[in-house]
C-alpha cells in the first residue's frame, strides 16, 4: 500500500524556522517527483514546491521562493521542506504528495494526511 | 499564472440525483505533447485530497464509475451521475499544463439537500 506520512509541524514564531519531513513507502521512491502543498484552515489548496526523482529539478511558488527549500533522501524514501523566515500567512496544513501519472511528470497525485504549521507570536 | 474558475461554489444535491461541476481555465490546457493536464480531486470532510480524474477523463483505480470527467481546451466538467452520501465534500480542479505554478480552482462544496 502506498503511504506518505508528514511530520515536523507545530507552533513557531514569526521569523522562525521549521523542517517538515515526509516518509513514504509502497512505491518506487527514487524515480518519483514529490510535491509539497498547503491549505490554510477552511480555505483552498496551494502548490508550494516540487522536486524531481533525481533532485536535478526543483520549483517553488513565488510566495515561498528564497525562504523554503525542498530536498529528498532517496536512501530514506523521505522528502523534506525546510521553511525559514516564516510568516503568519504561512499558517496552513502542509501536505506532501507523490506523482503517479507517468515518468517525468510532476503532479501531486497521492497525498499524505497533512501536518499543521502555525506561525504565531 | 493560469486561473481556474469553478462553479458553482456550493452545490446542494438530492441523493440519487446527478451533479455537475464546471472548471474554466484562463487559457487552453492543451500541452505541446497533445495531452491536457486537468485533474479533479475530492476532499471529504477532515480528510486529505484524493485524486479522482486525471488528464480530463481518466478515472483513478477504485473511483466509482458514477464519477466522470469531460471537456477540452478551457472548459471542463466533473459529473456525478447519482450522488451518494459519501460524495459529500469539496471538489477541486487543478491544471498541470502551464507550470510552475500548478494552480487549483477555488473548490466546489457538494452537500446533500
Amino acid at each position: 500500500e502506498m503511504q506518505l506520512l508528514e511530520s515536523g509541524g507545530g507552533l513557531v514564531q514569526p521569523g522562525g524556522s521549521l523542517r517538515l519531513s515526509c516518509a513514504t513507502s509502497g512505491f518506487t521512491f527514487n524515480t518519483c517527483a514529490l510535491t509539497w502543498l498547503r491549505q490554510p484552515l477552511g480555505k483552498g489548496l496551494e502548490w508550494v514546491s516540487v522536486i524531481s526523482g533525481g533532485s536535478d529539478r526543483t520549483e517553488y511558488a513565488d510566495s515561498v521562493k528564497g525562504r523554503f527549500t525542498i530536498s529528498r533522501d532517496n536512501s530514506k524514501n523521505t522528502v523534506y521542506l525546510q521553511m525559514n523566515s516564516l510568516r503568519v500567512d504561512d499558517t496552513a496544513v502542509y501536505y506532501c504528495a507523490a506523482d503517479q501519472t507517468a515518468p517525468g511528470t510532476f503532479f501531486p497525485d497521492l497525498w499524505g494526511q497533512g501536518i499543521l504549521v502555525t506561525v504565531s507570536s | 499564472d493560469v486561473i481556474l474558475t469553478q462553479s458553482p461554489l456550493s452545490l446542494p444535491v438530492t441523493l440519487g440525483q446527478p451533479a455537475s461541476i464546471s472548471c474554466r481555465s484562463s487559457q487552453s490546457l492543451v500541452y505541446n505533447d497533445g495531452n491536457t493536464y486537468l485533474t479533479w480531486f475530492q476532499q471529504r470532510p477532515g480528510q486529505s485530497p484524493r485524486r479522482l480524474i486525471y488528464k480530463v477523463s481518466n478515472r483513478d483505480s477504485g473511483v466509482p464509475d458514477r464519477f466522470s470527467g469531460s471537456g477540452s481546451g478551457t472548459d471542463f466538467t466533473l459529473t456525478i451521475s447519482r450522488v451518494e452520501a459519501e460524495d459529500v465534500g469539496v471538489y477541486y480542479c487543478m491544471q498541470g499544463t502551464h507550470w510552475p505554478p500548478l494552480t487549483f480552482g477555488g473548490g466546489t462544496k457538494v452537500e446533500i439537500k
